[in-house]
């Protein structure tokens, strides 16, 4: 059956360093993949999409790659700021008529200052 | 005021009872969906609808029911609670077409005794 795996084991960095998330699954061809953050008590934030024939997306301080021979997506933050502490969710769709995603279970970033 | 809105935000209710959970959006979408979330599992899809006459079972609607009673409602039902009903219940909306995020709701915290 397909599976998302993302870090269980939350991720401490230093303010100022890189952040460095993964998202690996199995089973699964994905057309796209979406990065989503979210705070304790509140719903998921999208931040990023990457479809299956791009390698890299960038936005802002957030950098995304996708990695389908792999079968992998790694989600960095650069000069990670305590703001950016929360859990992170990579989501994947087959996209066409559904367009349904399935979520990884997130991984806990920690930002210490 | 918020895109996507839940009511209630908490709820605590016993096994055997009947429980409505009400999501409304602003943001014109045509498709909505409901989600449960719990630790280690991620969140989870029990219904989504296309448009107000396409209602579909996500990967978990046994227990559940939904009506979508105009294009910016859509209540998710549970006609039976039980005590492993309890979660974190999120709805989302997205607009139609591929490669689209989905916008979610604060959540609702039901809790079944």
């Amino acid at each position: 059956s397909q599976k998302i795996e993302q870090n269980s084991e939350a991720l401490n960095i230093q303010e100022g360093k890189t952040a460095t998330l993964t998202c690996n699954y199995t089973n699964y061809s994905p057309a796209y993949l979406q990065w989503y953050r979210q705070d304790p008590g509140r719903g998921p934030v999208f931040l990023l999409l990457i479809r299956e024939n791009e390698k890299e997306k960038r936005k802002e301080r957030l950098k995304v790659t996708f990695d389908t021979t792999l079968k992998q997506s790694l989600f960095h933050i650069t000069a990670s700021q305590p703001a950016d502490s929360a859990t992170y969710l990579c989501a994947l769709s087959r996209g066409g008529a559904t367009n349904k995603l399935i979520f990884g279970t997130g991984t806990l970033l920690a930002v210490q200052p | 005021d918020a895109d996507v809105t839940q009511t209630p935000r908490n709820r605590i209710t016993k096994t055997g009872k009947r429980i409505m959970l009400e999501c409304s959006q602003t943001k014109g979408h045509d498709r909505m969906y409901w989600y449960r979330q719990d630790p280690g599992l991620g969140l989870r899809l029990i219904y989504y609808s296309f448009d107000v006459k396409d209602i579909n079972k996500g990967e978990i609607s046994d227990g559940y029911s939904v009506s979508r009673q105009a294009q910016a409602k859509f209540s998710l039902s549970l006609e039976s609670a039980i005590p492993n009903q309890t979660a974190l219940y999120f709805c989302a909306t997205s607009a139609s077409g591929s490669y689209n995020e989905q916008f979610f709701g604060p959540g609702t915290r039901l809790t079944v005794l």
